[in-house]
């Protein structure tokens, strides 16, 4: 069973407008924590955000809020104020622990591309 | 060294042929992971290491083995390439042990397997 689901495969935004990324998970475990990075197209991968599964606050990091929906199992980066730069590869990634190992486990990515 | 650091970072390989992608990290992370991507496929997890001396299987293990003798390498291998396995192999770090809300990736390698 996938345990993180991407449903959009690619996404357009004008500049400068706000853009939200979906992103469900599935755990039984109670501690987890969630994870956005950003690919572009040089391929290097870029933290943008991190969010506990105990964290009561949303997540913030400059333009990148995550928000954090926990009884529905989401996690949607929202980007506001988009730039021509945002254009790239989104991936969403959570770590859980189950059976005493901790995994890291990514989806299948989400292409954003940024109209000027 | 700063970071995390693949080696090589790309590779065209025979069929057939064992080959070993490295992974180095200077971080003291506990926590190493090696992932495949392939398009539309994202990164999946092919094998893992919570701590040194201990390995598990990802997603896609089959065909890779892994070691972890010491915190700061986690090399994969590829028994016997074979053309399924051309792609772009990710390594990454973190300190869970602490609490590590960030995870580091390398640069990658690009193995094309003819």
């Amino acid at each position: 069973a996938q345990k993180i689901t991407q449903t959009q495969p690619g996404m357009f935004v004008q500049e400068k407008e706000a853009v939200t990324l979906d992103c469900t998970y599935d755990t039984s475990d109670q501690s987890y924590g969630l994870f956005w990075y950003k690919q572009p197209s040089s391929g290097e991968m870029i933290f943008l955000i991190y969010q506990g599964s105990y964290d009561e606050q949303n997540a913030t990091e400059g333009r990148y809020s995550l928000n954090f929906q926990k009884a529905r199992k989401s996690a949607n980066l929202v980007i506001s104020a988009s730039q021509l730069g945002d254009s790239a590869m989104y991936f969403c990634a959570m770590r859980d622990y189950q059976g005493g190992s901790e995994k890291l486990v990514f989806g299948k990515g989400m292409k954003l591309t940024v109209n000027p | 060294i700063a970071g995390i650091t693949q080696a090589p970072t790309s590779q065209i390989l025979a069929a057939g042929r064992r080959m070993t992608l490295r992974c180095t990290q200077d971080m003291r992370h506990n926590a190493m992971y090696w992932y495949r991507q392939d398009l539309g496929l994202g990164l999946r997890l092919i094998h893992y290491s919570n701590t040194a001396g201990t390995t598990g299987k990802g997603e896609v293990p089959d065909g890779y083995s892994v070691s972890r003798a010491n915190t700061d390498d986690f090399p994969l291998t590829l028994a016997s390439a074979v053309p399924s396995q051309t792609s772009v192999y990710f390594c990454a770090s973190i300190d869970s042990l602490t609490g590590g809300t960030e995870a580091f990736f390398g640069q990658g390698t690009r193995l094309t397997v003819v």
